[in-house]
Parts: structure tokens; sequence; C-alpha cells
């Protein structure tokens, strides 16, 4: 099966919406780290965060390593915030990242 | 000024063909992947290397070959291209190897089109 599941598959959000992105993983991850993808498709990282809470600018990430699972919070949002959202985890030594297939957040304009 | 430039940015290949795929970072790290992203699928790893050590190769073909000449180089050649080779192909780095917890840095990416 997948290791790393995203949800919601997609989202619509609507300008000042907070959001929450959730990321399962199956396998114990030694590290935990969130990337924004643009429309456009660069990849750019946004956090590292194997344990805990962490911050910046609005987002806010919580991991629960034992219960394998991450959020990623998204406060007041703006149209800019759109983009695909891709939640990857590490397993152990030599192990390189492996992907989730992404929450796409999706302007609601009026 | 992206700190990891991939070359060219857009290939078109025909069916058969050779192609190499450049990834050079001036970001100072020890470790670089290749990632490759088909439409409507997961990023997939493909390669890693660390000091210009093979670490890892999750690519079931051989007809794509990774080529380390230097330390903050990682090129991609691919033989006999298929369609399905089709994708946008990424190289990343991070300042130790894979499995140490490191921050993961991509560039922006070749888009492959295979006729």
């Amino acid at each position: 099966g997948q290791q790393v599941q995203q949800s919601p598959a997609s989202l619509v959000l609507q300008e000042g919406e907070n959001a929450e992105l959730q990321c399962n993983f199956s396998s114990t991850a030694t590290q935990l780290q969130w990337f924004y993808q643009s429309p456009g498709g660069s990849l750019v990282s946004l956090l590292s965060n194997p344990s805990g809470t962490k911050h910046t600018g609005r987002l806010t990430s919580t991991t629960v390593t034992k219960e394998r699972r991450s959020s990623l919070h998204i406060s007041s949002s703006q149209t800019t915030d759109s983009g695909t959202y891709l939640c990857a985890i590490e397993t152990g030594f030599a192990s390189a990242l492996t992907f989730g297939s992404g929450t796409k957040v999706i302007p609601c304009l009026p | 000024d992206p700190k990891i430039i991939q070359k060219p940015k857009y290939l078109v290949a025909v069916t058969g063909s050779e192609k190499i795929l450049i990834c050079e970072q001036y970001l100072g790290h020890n470790a670089m992947y290749w990632y490759r992203q088909s439409a409507k699928k997961p990023l997939e790893f493909m390669f890693s290397y660390s000091y210009q050590k093979l670490m890892d190769n999750q690519t079931a073909s051989s007809r794509f070959q990774p080529q380390s000449s230097k330390k903050n180089h990682l090129d991609l050649q691919i033989t006999a291209l298929k369609p399905d080779d089709s994708a946008t192909y990424f190289c990343a780095s991070s300042q130790e190897g894979p499995g140490r917890g490191n921050t993961l840095y991509f560039g922006a990416g070749t888009r492959l089109s295979v006729l």
C-alpha cells in the first residue's frame, strides 16, 4: 500500500479561511518534510518537522510520531496559497524521502 | 539566483534516442538525488548519491544511469527513450546523505516529452 497518504486530495479555500491538511504514514518516520508545489511545478520546502509543532509564517505543522501522522495548518489563506502541498518522509538510514500524492488547494474566486 | 540548476528546462526526444539531463548544485551539499514526476502520480524517488557514491537506486530499468563527475554535479543519462519516460525530472540535494533527517532542496525540473 501507499506509504504516505494525504487528505483531502483537494480543497477549495476562500480567502481568509483556515485549512488543515493531513498526512498519515505507514512506517516510522525519522524525518518529515512539507513541500509546496506551485501550479508551474516548482517545489519549495516549507517545514521540516519529524516531531512536535513548528511554525513558519501562517503555517503550523504538528507531527505525532507515535501515531504516524502530521498536519499542516494554513491560517488566513490567500489566493497565492493555491497549489499542491506535499508531505514526505524518510524511514531510516540511507532512505530518501518518499512523497504522498499531495493536497491541491484551489482558490474560491468571488 | 537558483542554487540548483537543471538543464534543459524542456526537452523533446524521439522514441529510441538518448538524452542527458544536467544538474548542478551550489549549496555546498554532499548528497544529491533524482526524482521523477509523471502526470497524476506522486513524486517518485529514483537515485541518491552521497559524496559521489551511489546510496540507493529505486529505478528498475538500467536505461537510467546517473553520472557524477564532481561532488556538485549529478547528471542523468536516459537511453532507448520510451513514451512512458515522459515526465518532469527533478534533481535535489541535501547537506548530508539520505536517512539523516536533512532538509531536501529541489531544482526547477526538466520536463521531458518522448514522442
